[in-house]
């Protein structure tokens, strides 16, 4: 079956340390998002790529960086530089044609403490 | 900046009453308003995209409609498996980039 696949489901850390979180996705889709979910907020957009080796900040970028070396693969770093890292956090993924929809993942909740 | 707001932010109904969700939105130039479902703990899934006003979308007892300013989500005759947060999205002129609302978190009671 295709799908996004992000891992792992809850992780744990400490204030200070960076944490990487994965998204893998076998939909041979080009682009791929970072969503934060809030409670009581909308979704909001940390960065998304459109093609392989290019990537663009969305509203809220301070903190985070990510990587788009394969096709698949849109890791996100959360720095010791994001004041509130705690959330959880959502990948997706989009065939370039116009309007098509956004298909997630099922997250990764992140706490720090 | 486009922007969204959906209400109410819950709704507790009886199996069988039925009701509305409301999206409301401002954005320059809507490419598609989208429509999610997310349960708890997991990522949202797709239900309808539509793009104009006056159009209509059914998914079994769910139904979409669309104005110029806003969107309804309307759910008939609703069953306990009905519950779940309903998101609502737009497109607008960078059709890369969704805005999503906060969401309905609608609770149907057997």
């Amino acid at each position: 079956d295709g799908g996004i696949t992000q891992s792992p489901k809850y992780l744990f850390r400490k204030e200070g340390q960076n944490v990487t979180l994965s998204c893998e996705q076998n939909l041979n889709h080009d682009a791929m998002y970072w969503y934060r979910q809030d409670p009581g907020q909308g979704l909001r957009l940390i960065y998304y790529s459109q093609i392989v080796n290019d990537f663009q900040k969305g509203d809220i970028a301070e903190g985070y960086s990510v990587s788009r070396e394969k096709k698949e693969s849109f890791p996100l770093t959360v720095t010791s530089a994001q004041k509130n890292p705690t959330a959880f956090y959502l990948c997706a993924s989009t065939s370039r044609g116009r309007n098509s929809p956004l298909h997630f993942g099922n997250g990764t909740r992140l706490t720090v403490t | 900046e486009d922007q969204v707001t959906q209400s109410p932010e819950a709704l507790r109904l009886q199996e069988g009453e039925s009701s509305s969700l409301n999206c409301s939105y401002t954005v320059s130039g809507l490419r598609g308003l989208f429509w999610y479902r997310q349960d708890p703990g997991k990522g949202p899934e797709f239900l309808f995209t539509l793009y104009s006003a006056g159009e209509e979308k059914e998914k079994e007892r769910l139904k979409a409609t669309l104005t110029k300013k806003e969107s309804f989500l309307h759910i008939t005759a609703p069953k306990p498996e009905d519950s779940a947060t309903y998101l609502c999205a737009v497109s607008g002129s960078n059709d890369y980039k969704l805005s999503f609302g906060a969401g309905t978190t609608v609770t149907v009671r057997a």
